[in-house]
């Protein structure tokens, strides 16, 4: 197990350009969470998958922003009509439910940086 | 409103100076308080979950300790390759609802040899 995959790690787009982003989970890993990171601020939450079902969405999470979970295996979070403001790293998270042996552990990936010019 | 602030936002130790990271938040009902590392440029590394009050962990030359309204992460006879950010995070507990994070900004700690 490498843990959580995201591709690509790095992105250039222009404004106005749509980008996608791919998180695979741990595998049996069950809940997956996207979030965003700007520099010097902690990650905020976008929002979270329990297999396939989308269960909770952040305001921040625009119209333009899509993450979908097919088949609740690997996700994709797409950006549309990319802004400035987009620039932020994009982190994907995920975890199973806790239990007494290994409590609620959340694990991260590298993340995905995205740059809009 | 749920909030998580940390302290200091900056930290610099000589290699052997011990000293504490604070969390304090405000959440009306915890479920779990969470602390990563995160190395520059990296996404963050999980360290401890802390559920109770009382609690403690322990991990190398890391204590987390947990208290009603905040946590500390002590950190002790620390050496260069600690330096970091640390990130302090909780999660709320309303009834089942959600398992998101909310994360503090971070202390950036600096350890110099």
């Amino acid at each position: 197990d490498t843990g959580v995959s995201q591709n690509p790690r790095h992105k250039i787009t222009k404004r106005g350009q749509n980008v996608t982003f791919r998180c695979d989970p741990i595998s049996e890993h069950n809940r997956l969470y996207w979030y965003r990171q700007t520099l010097g601020q902690g990650p905020e939450f976008l929002t979270y998958f329990q297999n396939e079902a989308q269960l909770e969405k952040s305001r921040l999470l625009s119209d333009r922003f899509s993450a979908e979970r097919p088949k609740g295996s690997f996700s994709t979070l797409e950006i549309q009509r990319t802004e400035q403001g987009d620039s932020a790293m994009y982190l994907c998270a995920s975890s199973v439910p806790r239990d007494r042996t290994s409590g609620n552990t959340i694990y991260f990936g590298e993340g995905s940086w995205l740059t809009v010019v | 409103e749920d909030q998580v602030t940390q302290s200091p936002e900056a930290l610099r130790l000589q290699e052997g100076e011990s000293s504490s990271l604070n969390c304090s938040y405000t959440v009306s009902g915890l479920r779990g308080l969470f602390w990563y590392r995160q190395d520059p440029g990296k996404g963050p590394e999980f360290l401890f979950t802390l559920y109770s009050a009382g609690e403690e962990k322990e991990k190398e030359r890391l204590k987390a300790t947990l208290t009603k309204k905040e946590s500390f992460l002590h950190i002790t006879a620390p050496k260069p390759e600690d330096s970091a950010t640390y990130l302090c995070a909780v999660q709320m507990n309303y009834g089942g609802a959600t398992n998101k994070l909310i994360f503090g900004t971070g202390t950036l700690l600096a350890v110099q040899p």
